[in-house]
């Protein structure tokens, strides 16, 4: 019955490796982020998809790729892993207003990546 | 100015006490503001949307000052569940994005 889930929980990588996480939400929501919380526990947007089309691109190095193959779900790849990239990784979803005002984003659990 | 400030705390409070948290933002065209509460090691989730007119939820109100550009929490006779990270989360209307605050730690002590 999960709302918003991510795989994997964990991942414990090397440098330079390619890794994927995957995000799914059955919520029936038509907006999907993914957000980095770095070990300051600072959260921050890097994507945002609205009906499957990129909105919000934050300044996130270009080994980052997001995609989006429908509503319900929003991968992220990343190449090239670097020591900096180690993070929790968090997926969310919402129900898109209009941009002037906000609904509730629902998170999901989290991928705590590791790059050694 | 950061678009979004928070007192990072930590808050140690007693059982039973009553806290408050306070939060700032930038833009003053936000109209959409939230607390979010984040578990150690768990994701964030809603807490409370903040209205105009402040609002209220068991122990816990909200309340917020446009004209000073801030948003308060105010958590009541404070239980051990309480001990977590607060975050104050405003919208920009310019970028169709909400900004997440630092965060406010608290721990509520026997």
């Amino acid at each position: 019955d999960t709302a918003v889930s991510q795989t994997p929980k964990y991942l414990v990588t090397q440098m330079g490796n390619d890794k994927s996480i995957k995000c799914e939400q059955n919520l029936g929501h038509d907006t999907m982020y993914w957000y980095k919380q770095d070990s300051k526990k600072f959260l921050k947007i890097m994507f945002s998809y609205n009906n499957k089309e990129l909105i919000i691109n934050e300044t996130v190095p270009n080994r980052f790729s997001p995609k989006s193959p429908d509503k319900a779900h929003l991968n992220l790849h990343i190449n090239s892993l670097e020591l900096g990239d180690s993070a929790v990784y968090f997926c969310a979803s919402s129900q898109w207003s209009g941009g002037s005002s906000y609904n509730e984003q629902f998170f999901g659990p989290g991928t705590r990546l590791t790059v050694l | 100015r950061k678009e979004v400030e928070q007192d990072p705390g930590p808050f140690n409070v007693p059982e039973g006490a009553t806290v408050a948290f306070n939060c700032t933002y930038s833009n003053s065209a936000s109209q959409s503001f939230f607390w979010y509460r984040q578990d150690c090691r768990k994701e964030p989730k809603l807490l409370m949307s903040v209205y105009s007119s402040g609002n209220e939820d068991g122990r816990f109100t909200a309340q917020l000052n446009r004209a000073s550009q801030y948003i308060s929490l105010l958590i009541r006779d404070s239980k051990l569940s309480d001990s977590a990270t607060y975050l104050c989360v405003v919208n920009m209307p310019s970028y169709d994005k909400v900004i997440f605050g630092p965060g406010t730690s608290l721990s509520v002590i026997p």
